[in-house]
């Protein structure tokens, strides 16, 4: 599967846990963004990376979240200390190289807290 | 003022009719723009990208944008039950998307 992939599918944590959300990028493409969705409401920008950099983090909250592309292996969004009002799903979207690219998204992770 | 705004709809059409989505967006400077699918409990598809005014099309759809009124809209033609879904329009600024709250589209058999 050449498309964008995103592990877990679905996450259940208690309040206070940590997440931690994985995408792997569409093969060939080297940019990824996370998008948040919140129950009837539109995606939201979180943040743009590139590999081993932030690009653009203007959409994350200032607390508790953190996202980073490492040289090897899956991007990663990072939610410590989660709260209720974390539940959402998390999209990741890849591009290729150039501006103004069309993104393509992965099928998402629910995050579910109790 | 929203980046995006789009009618959150219902919108019902028909079967075999044209459905028009519609949205607006704020910032002049915006030079790329994107049309998505939203099935329930899914993740975004992409369906169309238009960059230069006026329309493109791509089998029974068209995009269509007007950039000096700063709109853009896509129209389905020969809609189909199947075409049911929630339609995101998305604006490209700096490389981050931001996104409309979505159109619901039902397509009645």
């Amino acid at each position: 599967n050449a498309g964008v992939m995103q592990n877990p599918r679905h996450l259940v944590r208690r309040r206070g846990q940590e997440a931690r959300l994985r995408c792997s990028p569409m093969k060939g493409h080297s940019h990824v963004y996370w998008y948040r969705q919140l129950p009837e409401e539109g995606l939201k920008f979180m943040v743009y990376l590139q590999k081993e950099n932030i690009i653009d983090e203007s959409g994350m909250p200032k607390e508790r979240f953190s996202a980073e592309f490492p040289k090897e292996g899956p991007s990663i969004l990072r939610i410590q200390q989660v709260v209720r009002g974390d539940s959402a799903a998390y999209f990741c979207a890849s591009s290729g190289q150039g501006t103004n690219q069309p993104q393509h998204f992965g099928d998402g992770t629910r995050l579910s807290i109790l | 003022q929203k980046e995006v705004e789009q009618n959150s709809g219902p919108l019902s059409v028909p079967e075999g009719a044209i459905a028009s989505l519609n949205c607006t967006y704020s910032d002049r400077g915006s030079q790329s723009f994107f049309w998505y699918r939203q099935y329930s409990g899914k993740s975004p598809e992409l369906i169309m990208f238009i960059y230069s005014n006026g329309d493109k099309e791509d089998g029974r759809f068209t995009a269509q944008l007007n950039k000096a009124s700063q709109y853009v809209s896509l129209l389905i033609r020969d809609s189909q039950p199947s075409d049911s879904a929630t339609y995101l329009c998305a604006v490209n600024r700096a490389n981050n998307l931001f996104f409309g709250t979505g159109t619901r589209l039902t397509v009645i058999p």
